[in-house]
């Protein structure tokens, strides 16, 4: 079955960069979009970006521009966010979209968490 | 920009229908497909529906999405069960950006 698997729990200072890979399996990777979505503590969806399948196309939250890169390889979507501050402190979500509906969303990873603090 | 406002909390007994809805600024939400989500407290979200009224497989027929021209869109769940409480976000795009609505606390009581 479809399988997104995130990477672990990250602890990250103010001012420091955090990656976090999503591990997909049971589909033909390359012929899906995939997005990120985060979810800071109490708050909702939030929206980051989506990338393409062949990777070359990617786009981003207007708010996240510049400081936020999605990349991708055979299996796997990376989200590199730098500059963090306290305000990123929240569960990153990656998410596959169903066949006909870039856009959306139909699987989920299950989360990864990352907290911002001095 | 785009924005899809939904009520901030629902509440309904075991047995029940309830609706949540869904509504775009602008005008724009015609021109997208919506999808809803359901997130369980400390879980991930799951999808209930998406291209308007599309089921995945596994998420029971009790649940259904509709889609009004008058620039709307229903997630509706019949039945409902204690399992059904959870927040539940929907969620579309305008052409750029993927948005989502703030989400809806569902309460069944």
């Amino acid at each position: 079955q479809v399988q997104l698997v995130q990477s672990g729990a990250e602890v990250k200072t103010p001012g420091a960069s955090v990656k976090i890979s999503c591990k997909a399996s049971g589909y033909i990777f390359t012929a899906y979009y995939m997005h990120w979505v985060r979810q800071a503590p109490g708050q909702g969806l939030e929206w980051m970006g989506m990338i393409n399948p062949g990777g070359n196309h990617i786009n981003y939250a207007q708010k996240f521009q510049g400081r936020v890169t999605i990349s991708r390889d055979s299996s796997t979507v990376y989200m590199e966010l730098s500059s963090v501050r306290s305000e990123d402190t929240a569960v990153y979500y990656c998410a596959k979209p169903p066949l006909g509906v870039y856009y959306g969303m139909e699987v989920w990873g299950q989360g990864t968490t990352v907290t911002v603090s001095s | 920009n785009f924005m899809l406002t939904q009520p901030h909390s629902v509440s309904e007994s075991p047995g029940k229908t309830v609706t949540i809805s869904c509504t775009g600024s602008s005008g724009r939400i015609a021109a997208s497909y919506v999808q809803w989500y359901r997130q369980r407290p400390g879980s991930a979200p799951t999808t209930v529906i998406h291209e308007n009224d599309q089921r995945p497989s596994g998420v029971p027929d009790r649940f259904s999405g509709s889609f009004d021209s008058s620039n709307s869109a229903s997630l509706t769940i019949s039945g409902l069960k204690t399992e059904d409480e959870a927040d539940y976000y929907c969620q579309s795009f305008d052409g750029a950006n993927v948005v989502f609505g703030g989400g809806t606390k569902l309460t069944v009581l």
